[in-house]
């Protein structure tokens, strides 16, 4: 089972931030947070991870909090090809093998 | 760097027959994982292979099986088909196995439909 809880969707206004958050109350100290996108009929598409200091790409930001058990997604200035499927995913440091537990996500739709 | 590719990307099959779909991983990538998308179930892990070994298995039967070639170009197949194996299947291809594989690279899915 995902460790990760998403809203199921979110709007965001084209132009503005995207704040896409996960709760991940249960997440132990050697794990991190993933987020990966799935745009409609594509394979998903890994954004960003971190473990605890706030990370930062060419994609986007990732903030955790300081208890580690949420984060937020933040997509500066979202587009129209920002509507996607968001998942948040806790992995382990140590964990065997490349497994990826995927939750339901949250669809995120960029309106003009 | 050309990204992953799978083959075909589309296909047609009967209860009862049997499929195989074909991964190329990234140049260099040693890690193919192979993964099912249903919309009822969602994304599920199928399996993992390293430099030809089997790493990882998910809940799947045992109608659901793969390989890694040496040139880590992977399979999976499929036998005796149900409906219910009517899905999109992703392969995923990272350089390592185990926690320090950050990143891992999806291909576009093979859309498998059984009728």
């Amino acid at each position: 089972d995902a460790k990760t809880t998403q809203p199921p969707s979110m709007d965001c206004a084209e132009g503005r931030a995207a704040n896409l958050p996960c709760n991940h109350s249960t997440i132990s100290g050697n794990e991190y947070v993933y987020w990966y996108r799935q745009i409609h009929s594509q394979g998903p598409q890994y954004i960003i991870h971190g473990l605890k200091n706030n990370e930062t790409n060419e994609m986007a930001s990732l903030i955790i909090t300081e208890d580690r058990k949420s984060s937020t997604l933040i997509l500066p200035h979202a587009t129209l090809r920002d509507t996607a499927v968001y998942y948040c995913i806790v992995r382990s440091q140590g964990e065997y093998g490349n497994k990826l537990v995927f939750g339901a996500g949250t669809i995120l739709r960029v309106k003009s | 760097k050309a990204g992953v590719t799978q083959t075909p990307r589309y296909l047609i099959k009967t209860r009862g027959q049997q499929v195989t779909l074909s991964c190329s991983p990234i140049s260099g990538h040693r890690s193919v994982s192979w993964y099912q998308q249903t919309p009822g179930q969602g994304l599920q892990f199928l399996f993992e292979y390293f430099s030809e070994t089997q790493r990882n298995k998910g809940n799947f039967p045992g109608r659901f099986s793969g390989r890694q070639f040496s040139n880590s170009r992977s399979e999976m197949n499929v036998s005796t088909l149900e409906l219910g194996d009517s899905a999109l299947y992703l392969c995923a291809s990272s350089l390592v196995t185990g926690g320090s594989s950050y990143e891992q690279y999806f291909g576009p899915g093979t859309r498998l439909t059984v009728t």
